[in-house]
């Protein structure tokens, strides 16, 4: 069965350092692969999504960048965080280009202080 | 670009009893999904249920089960016979098909409290 992991649990970091959120996806091959953040009670927002290594597609302009070094591996990164990165950010797999649902990870709660 | 709301910030229901959440969503597609997610205190994002645009039939899930008015795009989630551990964040979801890779819009969420 697939399974996704994603670390830390719990970051927090001070503004202007950099950030790596990884995510790894297990038992499937070519999944799309998606970032997802959640503000303090509020829904989902999309980030990123990548349907294959390399191929990248970022929905919100902001101060965060996302990679796919390997077909099950999707990272999350900052050169300087912001206070508004605080969140809980979850990554996310599917099976193929518009099949849904999403399976998401536990996800990684982050606090810039 | 589509929205989803959720109108209904917190519910509250007591044990073995029956309780629905609205869910409204606005599009263009005709062809989509729409789903329901669990947030528990965890915070990890479960599944709960989902339906496709083009089937009529509501979907059901044990004690979970849809009102789904394609007409209205009203997608309301019933839950029956409720237990403690259904107390949780719950989010409806839209989904495109066709190219839309799986990029999902959340509703802003239904904190539900389930009381023994």
């Amino acid at each position: 069965s697939q399974t996704i992991h994603q670390w830390p649990a719990t970051l927090v970091q001070p503004v202007g350092s950099p950030l790596s959120l990884e995510c790894t996806v297990e038992g499937t091959s070519n999944p799309n692969l998606y970032w997802y953040r959640q503000a303090a009670g509020r829904g989902l927002q999309l980030l990123f999504y990548s349907v294959g290594i390399g191929q990248i597609s970022s929905e919100v302009p902001q101060n965060l960048s996302a990679s796919r070094p390997q077909d099950r591996q999707f990272i999350l990164s900052s050169k300087k965080l912001l206070l508004s990165d605080s969140g809980f950010y979850l990554c996310a797999w599917s099976v193929l280009p518009g099949i849904l649902p999403l399976h998401f990870g536990n996800g990684t709660r982050l606090t810039v202080t | 670009a589509q929205t989803v709301t959720q109108s209904q910030p917190e519910m509250s229901v007591q044990e073995a009893e029956t309780v629905t959440l609205s869910c409204t969503y606005d599009t263009s597609e005709n062809n989509y999904y729409l789903f329901w997610y669990k947030q528990p205190p965890s915070r990890q994002m479960i599944l709960v249920i989902r339906q496709e645009a083009y089937k009529q039939q509501n979907a059901t899930e044990n004690r979970f089960s849809v009102n789904f008015q394609k007409a209205a795009k009203s997608f309301s989630l019933k839950i029956s016979d409720s237990q403690l551990g259904d107390t949780a964040m719950y989010f409806c979801a839209f989904g495109a098909g066709g190219t839309s890779y799986g990029k999902l819009t959340f509703g802003q969420g239904t904190i539900l409290t389930v009381h023994p």
